[in-house]
């Protein structure tokens, strides 16, 4: 089984500033099938980037996502008002189907 | 654009039977795998069921032990859930979710379940 472990736990940056979130697997993540969600109080998840790097649609090009194997990135080139929010890794290569990290708060500073 | 919304009781008692719906608008259910997760207080994402829209393949999270039971009806452009024998470990957050390029690419609102008597 897969575990994720998603670091920091929180993360406080201001407007302007670069995000970068990390999520480490236990086992290596087959053909790269990691995704990125992003939740905002009260609303539904919404994926941000799937196979590790590539952007779903209509997300901001300032959102990106690399790694591979093991361990993953989920950069924020600079942070906007509407980004401070909780980030989810999720993969979905190996069994069980999916399993999710615990999370990153990204946190006005 | 696909928008889904669950459905359901938002206070179950002790020992009985969950049941949830997902409605599924502004789109097809067809060719997509279709899934239950759920999010209890505090807790992290857990992945509950997911299902083809013809109804086979599916597949379930072991950790429930049969309590769990998804169906879809495409002719409804819906799919339910069933979780019996709920205790207060079952208070969570349920969403549904389309499987699209393989991971969960729309989600639903989420709807809020406690179970209490």
């Amino acid at each position: 089984e897969i575990v994720l472990t998603q670091s920091p736990g929180t993360l406080s940056l201001s407007p302007g500033e670069r995000a970068t979130l990390s999520c480490r697997a236990s086992q290596s993540v087959a053909s790269n099938y990691l995704a990125w969600h992003m939740q905002k109080p009260g609303q539904a998840p919404r994926l941000l980037v799937y196979a590790a790097s590539t952007r779903a649609t209509g997300i901001p090009d300032r959102f990106s996502g690399s790694g591979s194997g093991t361990d993953f990135t989920l950069t924020i080139s600079r942070l906007e008002p509407e980004d401070f929010a909780v980030y989810y890794c999720q993969q979905y290569g190996a069994s069980p189907p999916f399993s999710f990290g615990p999370g990153t708060r990204v946190d006005i500073k | 654009q696909v928008h889904l919304q669950e459905s359901g009781p938002g206070l179950v008692k002790p020992s009985e039977t969950l049941s949830l719906t997902c409605s599924v608008s502004g789109g097809s259910m067809n060719n997509y795998y279709w899934a239950w997760i759920r999010q209890p207080p505090g807790k992290e994402l857990e992945w509950i069921a997911y299902m083809y829209y013809t109804g086979s393949p599916s597949k379930y999270n072991p950790s429930f032990k049969s309590r769990v039971t998804m169906s879809v009806d495409s002719s409804k452009n819906q799919f339910s859930l069933r979780v019996s024998s709920v205790t207060a470990a079952d208070t969570a957050v349920y969403y549904c979710a389309r499987v699209g390029i393989g991971c969960m690419d729309v989600w639903g609102q989420g709807t809020t379940v406690t179970v209490s008597s």
